[in-house]
């Protein structure tokens, strides 16, 4: 059974910038990307990256491609995810989802989340 | 980028009743859609995958259907645990994008 387990609260000032953990155990197989969804208080799911844990390759949304960096550690099977220059609209819940690379329900590499982890909650004042 | 519009935003329905809730892209997408269930203060759940196949464990009485624009999620009959937002997501091409999300509520 895949779990993903995160990092725990944070409190940012405008500003600085956060990095969340997401640690997969039960995993079988390596051909997997780990994406990471954000979601405001009361509003709906925005896709923010995602990162083959094998090959390393990455792919941003526009709106945070320039300060995200979503990384990961293949030996200890731990994914992060950093977010700099935070400003209170950053105020979110982060959670990390696993896709596993599939040709039956992926599109060249675009999977959909498989699991999902329990969320991160990251309050930025200003 | 491809937009997912998705409608209703908000459906009062009672236990029993039919619920379909539909899709669509700003382009053509074939059938590459997944559907995702989430209930307040937990993450979200895969229903659908590929439009149209049911995720391990998820009752029968969700189906999805559609290619190419338009894709639709119905619950046949509404049960009390199947209360909650509903979205959709195009897994056609990055960056991967979500529709608004539509909350089902009990009537």
């Amino acid at each position: 059974q895949v779990q993903l387990v995160q990092s725990g609260a944070e409190v940012k000032k405008s500003g600085s910038s956060v990095k969340v953990s997401c640690s997969a155990s039960g995993v079988r197989s390596s051909s997997y990307a780990i994406h990471w969804v954000r979601q405001a208080p009361g509003q709906g799911l925005e896709w923010v990256g995602e990162i083959h844990v094998i090959f390393g390759t990455t792919n941003y949304a526009q709106k945070f491609q320039d300060r995200v960096a979503i990384t990961t550690d293949e030996f200890t099977g731990t994914a992060y995810m950093q977010l700099s220059g935070l400003t209170p609209e950053d105020t979110a819940i982060y959670y990390c989802a696993r896709a596993p690379h599939n040709p039956e329900y992926c599109n060249f590499g675009c999977c959909p989340a498989w699991e999902w982890g329990q969320g991160t909650m990251v309050t930025v004042s200003s | 980028d491809i937009q997912m519009t998705q409608s209703p935003s908000f459906v009062s329905a009672f236990v029993g009743d039919r619920v379909s809730i539909t899709c669509r892209a700003s382009q053509g997408i074939s059938n590459w859609v997944a559907w995702y269930q989430q209930k307040p203060g937990t993450a979200p759940k895969l229903l659908m995958y590929a439009a149209s196949s049911l995720q391990s464990g998820v009752p029968s009485r969700f189906s999805g259907s559609g290619s190419g624009t338009e894709f639709t999620l119905t619950i046949s009959s509404l049960q009390p645990e199947d209360f909650a937002t509903y979205y959709c997501q195009q897994v056609n091409s990055f960056p991967l994008t979500f529709g608004g999300g539509t909350k089902v509520e009990i009537k």
